[in-house]
């Protein structure tokens, strides 16, 4: 089955810096890559995805890129705020009619004020 | 308002005593998953569904068992819980299969003590 593995496990950076977190995966049928944020206590929600069709893709300030040839796709935040702070995670999936997601192990983002 | 809703959502319970997780959408999706939360583990399926009366195992499926008779709801089902199971468990719904945005439940905390 497929494995996602997400670094860093935990990234603190200040106020206005980017962040990078990255996974890679083992299935290279996989061609859909979802990224979820989960704040503190609450439920994880997506907030990105990408599929196998496109290298990057961007909404605001946050953006994923993906590089099929290597299995690896990445989260960019820029402008970090207080308010990014949250885990995320990463997870991969196959595009048919018998596919799961699979999860990353989440990366703990801390932005400092 | 479109939610996938859980119950309850904290449960302390003791080993042994069955216990029954309901999950429930009222956005007529056909998929819908379990997962279990733990720190260091991040999500894990235990079970999923791909439609009424259709379901299967996920990664974790030891010690719990799910049904599907109606397309809006898939309990979780802990026949004889025992302490490993305690976890953070997430119902999460989406509109097909694996590769369509994941709505998750607020989550339900189990302590088997």
């Amino acid at each position: 089955g497929e494995n996602v593995e997400q670094h860093p496990s935990t990234l603190s950076v200040q106020e206005g810096d980017s962040a990078v977190i990255k996974c890679t995966y083992s299935d290279s049928a996989s061609n859909y890559f979802p990224w979820y944020k989960q704040e503190l206590g609450k439920r994880p929600q997506l907030i990105i995805d990408i599929r196998s069709n496109v290298g990057e893709k961007k909404d605001q300030r946050i953006a994923v890129t993906l590089n099929k040839t290597a299995k690896h796709f990445s989260l960019h935040i820029t402008e970090t705020q207080p308010e990014d702070s949250a885990v995320y995670f990463c997870a991969a999936t196959l595009n048919s009619g018998y596919s799961t997601l699979t999860f990353g192990k989440g990366t703990m983002l801390l932005v400092s004020p | 308002e479109a939610q996938v809703t859980q119950n309850p959502r904290y449960l302390i319970t003791v080993t042994g005593k069955k216990l029954t997780v309901t999950c429930s959408q009222n956005m007529n999706h056909e998929y819908m998953s379990w997962y279990r939360q733990d720190p260091g583990l991040g999500l894990r399926q235990i079970y999923y569904s791909m439609n009424v009366e259709v379901t299967d195992k996920g990664d974790v499926p030891e010690g719990y068992k799910v049904s599907r008779k109606e397309k809006r709801n898939f309990p979780l089902i802990l026949e004889s819980p025992s302490p490993n199971q305690t976890s953070l468990y997430f119902c999460a719904s989406s509109l097909s299969t694996g590769n369509t945005e994941a709505f998750f439940g607020q989550g339900t905390r189990l302590t088997v003590v």
